[in-house]
């Protein structure tokens, strides 16, 4: 079946260090799409991925889609406290369903 | 998204008792789903709906039932808890963006403990 897997599962960063978390799946995607779930919220959609290579950038945040449409990354420059939580990928072989990675936990310390 | 609503926020409850957990929604979207978080696992879907008639099963539909009453209300049921269905409960919404998937909108979550 579908699998979306997501590395690391936690990451501790020092406050201005960047952090990155990747994700990989089984399958051909159609897109991708990023969540971020503060602690004790909901998840909230970043971004959509739709083309193959493509990059994107949201202020300190670049995503990337991967050339054969099977990964994607998400990278952080200077980590602020304001970065903490759980950052999903979330990937869909078709126009449907999406089927969520599981997740990177970040810790930004002071 | 406060456009998302769900109801209990918190709920324990004993192994065997049926519980109900609903949704609703203000967003006018079609699309209606019901996932779980477990720490380390991510959410996975347990049913989904696409309109008033149409309920599908998702990845763990096991244990799980549903109702899709109104466009705007979606609500999960266990039949007999057990201990293993504790976990955080999310509902989402969606709507059709032509070829693209649709950005799901998620409600603030019920935290379920089976006892």
């Amino acid at each position: 079946g579908q699998q979306v897997m997501q590395i690391p599962q936690y990451q501790h960063v020092q406050e201005g260090e960047d952090f990155t978390t990747y994700c990989n799946s089984s399958t051909t995607l159609s897109n991708i799409q990023w969540y971020k779930q503060r602690p004790g919220g909901h998840p909230v959609f970043l971004i959509q991925l739709v083309k193959s290579g493509e990059v994107k950038k949201q202020k300190r945040l670049t995503f990337q889609f991967g050339e054969a449409k099977k990964n994607s990354s998400l990278h952080i420059t200077a980590t602020q406290t304001t970065d903490v939580g759980t950052y999903f990928c979330a990937g869909s072989p078709g126009a449907n369903n999406l089927f969520f990675g599981t997740g990177t936990r970040l810790t930004v310390i002071p | 998204d406060a456009d998302v609503t769900q109801t209990p926020r918190n709920r324990i409850t004993k192994t065997g008792k049926r519980i109900m957990l609903e949704c609703s929604q203000t967003k006018g979207h079609d699309r209606m789903y019901w996932y779980r978080q477990d720490p380390g696992l991510g959410l996975r879907l347990i049913y989904y709906s696409f309109d008033v008639k149409d309920i599908n099963k998702g990845e763990i539909s096991d244990g799980y039932s549903v109702s899709r009453q109104a466009q705007a209300k979606f609500s999960l049921s266990l039949e007999s808890a057990i201990p293993n269905q504790t976990a955080l409960y999310f509902c989402a919404t969606s709507k059709v963006q032509g070829a693209s998937t649709d950005t799901q909108y998620f409600g603030p979550g019920t935290r379920l403990t089976v006892l």
